[in-house]
């Protein structure tokens, strides 16, 4: 059962334009949500998280929105540049303390083109 | 100060043989982790350890085992490898009790003909 759904599984941007990754979480008791950035052959790296009691976080280009309600967070890169082409992973953490397990979504492809 | 660091990079074998992947953290972290990564199904968690001297299963344990040695070290073996254990693995790292941010190792990227 895949907790937290990511989409669009590829993305294909022009420089200098937005990139948007959305993700969708069922369980409530998550509490805290970050944005993993992969290059190829390389581990993941944090780029950007939020928790749930704030909107919206902002990082230099990098923006999550956080939409409680709906259950629905999403990472935005302003001014998208061919550097940011990697895979991006959003996650999600329960609420357990002592217990760090991350749930994460599939992945997105984002490809940043000139 | 190299962080994670996984060893080997790649590895290849045949079905049935066993191999133990090594993962090593120089930031005094208390909770380590071991993932695979396969196309498609984002990464998802094998076992983790809380702190030293203590284990878990993940979402994905069948076919793996796992042995905290000491804080630093945190291993991940297959008695038995099968063709669905092609994949790559990656193993990580964090503070723990509340800390937020995981590291991830290089990865090690494995096939089982």
């Amino acid at each position: 059962q895949q907790q937290v759904k990511q989409s669009p599984q590829s993305l294909i941007v022009q420089k200098g334009g937005i990139s948007i990754i959305n993700c969708a979480y069922e369980n409530t008791a998550f509490d805290y949500f970050p944005w993993y950035q992969q290059f190829p052959g390389k581990g993941p790296a944090l780029l950007i998280a939020i928790r749930p009691d704030v909107s919206e976080k902002k990082e230099g280009r990098f923006t999550i929105s956080f939409n409680k309600s709906a259950k629905q967070f999403s990472l935005h890169i302003m001014d998208s540049q061919p550097g940011d082409s990697a895979t991006y992973f959003c996650a999600a953490r329960l609420a357990n303390f002592g217990n760090e397990k991350l749930t994460f979504g599939t992945g997105t492809r984002l490809t940043i083109i000139p | 100060n190299a962080g994670v660091t996984q060893t080997p990079k790649f590895q290849v074998l045949k079905t049935g043989q066993s191999m133990t992947l090594q993962c090593a953290q120089d930031m005094n972290h208390n909770s380590m982790y071991w993932y695979r990564q396969d196309p498609g199904m984002g990464l998802r968690l094998i076992y983790y350890s809380a702190s030293e001297g203590t284990t878990d299963k993940g979402e994905v344990p069948n076919g793996y085992n796992v042995s905290r040695l000491n804080k630093r070290e945190f291993s991940l073996r297959l008695e038995s490898a099968a063709p669905s254990q092609t994949s790559v693995y990656f193993c990580a790292s964090s503070e723990g009790e509340g800390s937020n941010e995981q590291f991830f190792g290089p990865g090690t990227r494995l096939t089982v003909l």
